[in-house]
């Protein structure tokens, strides 16, 4: 049982560089989200979907676009990388609304911007 | 003010102590709470939910304190596994849906 998988685990990128991370869950969740944590700052929601076809923008979505076009796979874009988005990822699904439902989460993904 | 805030330690406790933390959260409409486990470099992990009436799972006790806005975890006879990092996590009724999670409180068991 695979839970939540995130690809890749270490990445680092050049200033303006774009990448993606992927995010795929197989336990048929409807609500995804990604995070980012940063040291002393806990956990920060940049976006979250609640169903295939819907997304919606968390708490820091400025420089990353998500896409949900399947139950499966949710998507982080960073459209130009930058020194401040230095950060671990992680995400996370969960089989309802997140108010009442536990969340998985992947191991998360490593990215270093220089 | 931080929505969610926590003393981040470390609390270094030996072996078979008995600690606590607590967390306050800013939005009074708050309903659901929640401690969550990160050891280091791995992704958080749901410890206990936390009800109204307060629960207990084996060695883990979380309460809640709505009046003052706070809960808490304690952890009885500490393991040497225990040591990691707890998350206050709250939900917070806006069209976020979002759950917001404290910084945490790192906890360091000594033998």
């Amino acid at each position: 049982n695979a839970g939540v998988t995130q690809t890749p685990k270490f990445q680092v990128l050049k200033t303006g560089q774009s990448m993606t991370l992927q995010c795929a869950q197989d336990m048929n969740h409807e609500y995804m989200s990604w995070y980012r944590q940063d040291p002393g700052m806990g956990l920060r929601l940049i976006h979250y979907s609640v169903g295939a076809g819907i997304t919606d923008q968390g708490e820091v979505p400025n420089g990353y676009n998500v896409s949900r076009s399947t139950t499966e796979d949710f998507p982080l874009r960073l459209l130009s990388a930058a020194p401040s988005q230095t950060s671990v990822y992680f995400c996370a699904s969960s089989y309802r609304t997140q108010a009442t439902g536990e969340l998985f989460f992947g191991e998360g993904s490593r990215l270093t911007v220089l | 003010r931080k929505e969610v805030e926590q003393d981040p330690g470390p609390f270094n406790v030996p072996e078979g102590a008995t600690v606590a933390f607590n967390c306050t959260y800013s939005n009074s409409a708050s309903q659901s709470f929640f401690w969550y486990r990160q050891d280091c470099r791995k992704e958080p992990k749901l410890l206990m939910s936390v009800y109204s009436s307060g629960n207990e799972d084996g060695r883990f006790t979380a309460q809640l304190n709505r009046a003052s806005q706070y809960i808490s975890l304690l952890i009885r006879d500490s393991k040497l596994s225990d040591s990691a990092t707890y998350l206050c996590v709250v939900n917070f009724p806006t069209g976020r849906r979002a759950l917001t999670f404290g910084s945490g409180t790192r906890l360091q068991v000594q033998p």
